[in-house]
């Protein structure tokens, strides 16, 4: 049964530290999302990347926060200095075509 | 832009009793549009799509769900609700070239023993 992995699960830090998010999308899926959840906003788009290129970071705040893909196998999201604005659950998810399956998210709190 | 509007944070239906979970969208060109369930503490399950073809489309778990063009609507159902139906719903469109979702705010639906 083929799932989007995301690591860590849960993240704590404190205000200014590098935070690193790591996905493992789906094996042959050729777009990758990340999606970030909080109680005010709702679910948003941050970054959109297709056969690893990335399409669309118009969500993400520039300044801070990064999307890559190094490989097929991998898409990182960032985020330096982090800020307790950012605690929220952070979704990746990948897909072929349609229809997006979404990773069990990271939950990130900012102190 | 694209846009989709829940009207309804909240759903209470008794178990047994028919369901819906209401949806508006606003898009430019044909909708793509679809139905996630969110489980606590966990991620967005796909339910169910539409692209084109019939109007009414047929998803996991019982759901099914009318696309209504005239009224730009895109309602969730399910005949008989089940306890385990209970969690957050949402709606989601999309442009039809690029699939990037657009969701709406979420309905959390409640189904009583």
């Amino acid at each position: 049964d083929a799932r989007v992995t995301q690591t860590p699960r849960h993240k704590v830090t404190e205000m200014g530290q590098e935070v690193t998010m790591r996905c493992q999308p789906i094996l042959g899926h050729n777009t990758v999302f990340w999606y970030r959840q909080t109680m005010m906003q709702g679910l948003e788009l941050l970054a959109y990347f297709r056969n690893r290129a990335p399409l669309d970071d118009s969500g993400m705040p520039k300044d801070r926060f990064s999307a890559e893909m190094p490989d097929a196998t991998l898409a990182t999201l960032k985020i330096q200095p982090s800020e307790p604005r950012d605690s929220a659950v952070y979704f990746c998810a990948s897909g072929l075509g349609s229809e997006q399956f979404f990773g069990p998210g990271t939950r990130l709190t900012v102190l | 832009a694209q846009s989709v509007a829940q009207p309804e944070d909240q759903v209470n239906v008794a178990e047994g009793n028919p369901l819906t979970v209401k949806c508006t969208y606003s898009v430019s060109g044909n909708p793509y549009l679809f139905w996630y369930v969110q489980y606590p503490n966990r991620g967005l399950q796909f339910l169910l799509k539409y692209i084109t073809g019939d109007n009414l489309v047929k998803g996991s778990y019982g759901f099914e769900a009318e696309f209504n063009k005239s009224q730009t609507s895109f309602h969730l159902k399910k005949p008989s609700a089940l306890v385990s139906d209970s969690a957050l719903y949402f709606c989601a469109v999309a442009g039809s070239n690029d699939y990037k979702l657009s969701f709406g705010a979420g309905t959390t639906v409640t189904v009583r023993a």
